[in-house]
């Protein structure tokens, strides 16, 4: 298994600042995995962050508005660049299924996010 | 390439009913299945997973689910709802991705009880 410790929980921030988000997991993983859930909705894959490299982003998100950071094999932050009213979302660090030890995704507890 | 289909985006059902939420998925790889639920306010919590043992899966909370290949589904089902059961369901495809898996999230289905 694996604990995935985020924080902070929620905030609420100005539109134009950004928000770093961080995700510490109790044990080393490859891959980690960034969502967001915009009010009402599913969770969208935001980007993959492999450590010792650049993050890979799905479509739709870019490296200027979520830049994200993978120093290590236990630890990644999440950035809301210059953010506006759209951005208020859940966003959520996930580690992933893989190979035999760990056969589901556990996802830290989310950060609730509110741009005014 | 991987998906999944959630195909009622709502759901009602009278307390100590049956319960049936229909997934279907799509992959190029032999899937890996998840049903998640998510309570208002609360954090993501594995019902069950298929993971390409038995077919039929029983998760949490009596809770199952049967991986029909041929059909590609997933449906979620519990014998008798309970009002502590209404929440959003999530039904999930994961896909390898250099040997760690990706998930693919379907759009949700919400469950409401009636007592």
């Amino acid at each position: 298994s694996a604990v995935i410790s985020q924080k902070p929980s929620r905030d609420i921030c100005q539109r134009g600042t950004s928000l770093t988000i961080q995700c510490q997991v109790d044990s080393q993983v490859t891959m980690m995995f960034w969502y967001r859930q915009q009010p009402g909705q599913s969770l969208t894959l935001i980007a993959t962050a492999n450590q010792g490299s650049e993050a890979t982003y799905e479509s739709g998100f870019v490296i200027d508005k979520f830049p994200i950071s993978r120093p290590n094999l236990t630890f990644s932050t999440l950035t809301v660049s210059n953010m506006s009213p759209e951005d208020s979302s859940i966003y959520l660090c996930s580690v992933g299924p893989g190979g035999t030890l760990r056969t589901e995704a556990f996802f830290g507890q989310g950060t609730r996010l509110t741009v005014v | 390439a991987q998906s999944v289909t959630q195909l009622d985006s709502h759901v009602s059902v009278s307390e100590g009913t049956p319960v049936l939420l229909r997934c279907n998925y799509s992959s190029s790889y032999s899937p890996s299945l998840f049903w998640y639920v998510q309570h208002p306010n609360k954090g993501l919590q594995l019902l069950l997973k298929y993971t390409s043992a038995a077919t039929l899966v029983k998760g949490i909370n009596g809770f199952e689910a049967e991986f029909k290949k041929s059909e590609t589904s997933f449906h979620l089902t519990k014998p008798s709802a309970h009002m502590s059961d209404a929440a959003e369901y999530f039904c999930v495809v994961s896909g390898r991705l250099f040997g760690n898996e990706k998930l693919t999230f379907g759009t949700g289905t919400r469950l409401t009880i009636i007592p």
